[in-house]
Order: C-alpha cells, then sequence, then structure tokens
C-alpha cells in the first residue's frame, strides 16, 4: 500500500511565524507535490518537485518555498505566515516516467494562522 | 493550457438512484484522466485512471467512462457511503514529464437513505 503521511493533522501559528509542514512516502516516488484546497478554489499546487534537490513552481508559489533533500521527504515552508495562508495543505506523490501515473495524497493538515 | 470543468456543483441522490457525474476537459494530448473521492476533512482517495477514449474502469457501484472530450462516473444504486466530493484530473502531453494533474473543482455527491 501506498502511504503519504505528513506531520501533522492540525497547526495553529501566529502571523509572521516561520512554518514547516513535512511530507514523507514510502513508495520510492520520483514526484512529490504541495496543494493547498479552501473552499470554492479546489486544490491549487503550490510547488513540485521531480527528482531530490529539484523544484519547480506551480500555481500560487508567492509566500511559500519548498526542500526536498531526500527522495522520500519533502518540505513546505511558509517564511513569514500570514492569515490568508489558513487552509488545507496536501501533499502527493507519483512515480515519474514515460506512462501516465497517479498521484497519492497524504491525509492533509489543517493549518490556522491567527 | 490544460483545464477541467467538473458538473454539477453539487448533486444530492436518495439511496438507490442512479446518476452520471460530468467531467470535461480541455489538454493538449491526454496522457491519463484520473477519478478520486475526497471525503471531509481527508485527503483524495484514487479511484481509476483511463487512457483513452472508449475505455471503462469499474469498481463496486462506480464505472468511469471517457470520450475524447469528458469523461462520466455513473453512480448506479448509490448508498449513504457513497456520499462525498469526487474530483477529476488530467495529465495531458505537456505535464506528463514532471507528472503535473489539473484538478477539477470537484462534484459534491450527498446520498440520503
Amino acid at each position: 500500500d501506498v502511504k503519504v503521511t505528513q506531520s501533522s493533522r492540525y497547526l495553529v501559528k501566529r502571523t509572521g511565524e516561520k512554518v514547516f509542514l513535512e511530507c514523507v512516502q514510502d513508495m520510492d516516488h520520483e514526484n512529490m507535490f504541495w496543494y493547498r484546497q479552501d473552499p470554492g478554489l479546489g486544490l491549487r499546487l503550490i510547488y513540485f518537485s521531480y527528482d531530490v534537490k529539484m523544484k519547480e513552481k506551480g500555481d500560487i508559489p508567492e509566500g511559500y518555498s519548498v526542500s526536498r533533500e531526500k527522495k522520500e521527504r519533502f518540505s513546505l515552508i511558509l517564511e513569514s505566515a500570514s492569515t490568508n495562508q489558513t487552509s488545507m495543505y496536501l501533499c502527493a506523490s507519483s512515480f515519474r516516467g514515460g506512462a501516465s501515473y497517479e498521484q497519492y495524497f497524504g491525509p492533509g493538515t489543517r493549518l490556522t494562522v491567527t | 493550457e490544460d483545464q477541467v470543468t467538473q458538473s454539477p456543483e453539487a448533486l444530492r441522490l436518495q439511496e438507490g438512484e442512479s446518476s452520471s457525474l460530468n467531467c470535461s476537459y480541455t489538454v493538449s494530448g491526454l496522457r491519463g484522466l484520473f477519478w478520486y473521492r475526497q471525503d471531509p476533512g481527508k485527503g483524495p482517495e484514487f479511484l481509476f485512471t483511463l487512457y483513452s477514449a472508449g475505455e471503462e474502469k469499474e469498481k463496486e457501484r462506480l464505472k468511469a467512462t471517457l470520450t475524447k472530450k469528458e469523461s462520466f462516473l455513473h453512480i448506479t444504486a448509490p448508498k449513504p457511503e457513497d456520499s462525498a466530493t469526487y474530483l477529476c484530473a488530467v495529465q495531458g502531453v505537456r505535464g506528463s514529464t514532471l507528472g503535473r494533474l489539473y484538478f477539477g473543482r470537484g462534484t459534491q455527491l450527498t446520498v440520503w437513505p
């Protein structure tokens, strides 16, 4: 069974704090993704990574950065948290290659910034 | 740009009342179309991948079909436990090397007894 885990289910932070969200997958997937999900807006891609130390911006990278030092781990960093970053954050992973591969998601982190 | 539109946004069915959810897509060379189920407060759960027009996949009361412009998720004799949001996503040639998917906003299905 594919397993994607996220460091926290619920997180409450104050405005201006630096926030780290961690994601770990155990399927040796090359690709990893960070999304945020808000009511009425659906899933929006923040950043993704197709290999260790490689990253690509998604549709809404502003205010976020990422780190991938090991293949199984992908971290999302909120440099200075703001209230408009209150959201559900979802990590996903998939194989990379010639075929089209599904993404597997973690359980999500509900982040509240006050 | 690759795009996905799902309809309806919300659907209420009585238990046993069959129906279909629609996913219309625009993509530069379809590599794969994906269906997910998402329960409140949880991450999406993968259901199906469809690769080419005419393909069908089934799982319990769910059947997914694919044409060149849209996909349908047919729900036969639904039960209350089928209540969830169903998401559709596509991968086109442009995004395929990096594994990027484009998601629709989902259809929220409620099945009442």
